[in-house]
């Protein structure tokens, strides 16, 4: 298997711009997390669904951030407008319904300018 | 929510040492992982374990689920090793909501 998919790697962007974040969670995998990381904020889950169903977005910092699971291998976050301090490194994981561990991907490394 | 405090923060190897990470946690939990950063920032997964203990080659783990901790053991480690390890926690009805510490930074020197 190919593992969780993140695209783009790296992305550069000025502040105000909307930004997209693409996933495709292992396949099979029935949960999808989105997280961020930041040197003062550490890893933070923003949301994660259960076969397409948005379960938990308490960590959506704001409602400049939202996400979509529109199937079971595809979800995007998007950010609109974005801001500096949305600068992170945003990163999708998936798990499987029964199981307990959580797959990451590499990661999309945000700059907002 | 749960509190998650990992000790030390910084930690500096010589090839060969042993080593164990420390993870304290504020409330009970069902979900307890243990993940390596390597330096190029990919996550992996060393460990599932809201309790008990297992191995993994150079690797162990255990978690005191009534005392609120978990030990992360390296032994003989290598530079490979280098990196951040989080210890990651969930409990009560949040069972996927994993909220991670802010990690134990390695560095094993050759």
């Amino acid at each position: 298997d190919a593992g969780v998919i993140q695209s783009p790697r790296h992305e550069v962007t000025e502040m105000g711009q909307e930004v997209t974040l693409r996933c495709k969670p292992i396949s099979g995998h029935d949960y999808l997390f989105w997280y961020r990381q930041t040197m003062m904020r550490g890893l933070e889950l923003l949301i994660y669904f259960n076969n397409n169903v948005p379960i938990d977005d308490s960590g959506m910092p704001e409602d400049r951030f939202s996400a979509k699971m529109p199937n079971a291998s595809f979800s995007t976050l998007k950010i609109q407008p974005s801001e500096p301090r949305d600068s992170a490194v945003y990163f999708c994981a998936s798990r499987p319904g029964g199981g307990e561990t959580q797959y990451f991907g590499p990661g999309t490394r945000l700059l907002v300018l | 929510g749960i509190q998650v405090e990992q000790s030390p923060p910084d930690l500096i190897l010589q090839e060969g040492a042993n080593s164990t990470l420390r993870c304290n946690f504020s409330d009970s939990v069902n979900n307890l992982q243990w993940f390596h950063q390597n330096p190029w920032g990919q996550l992996i997964n060393l460990f599932y374990i809201p309790s008990g203990t297992k191995q993994n080659g150079r690797l162990s783990a255990t978690t005191v689920a009534t005392e609120r901790y978990s030990l992360l053991y390296i032994s003989s480690s290598q530079t490979t090793d280098s990196g951040v390890y989080f210890c990651a926690v969930a409990g009560g009805t949040s069972y996927g909501k994993l909220t991670f510490g802010q990690g134990t930074i390695l560095t094993v020197h050759p």
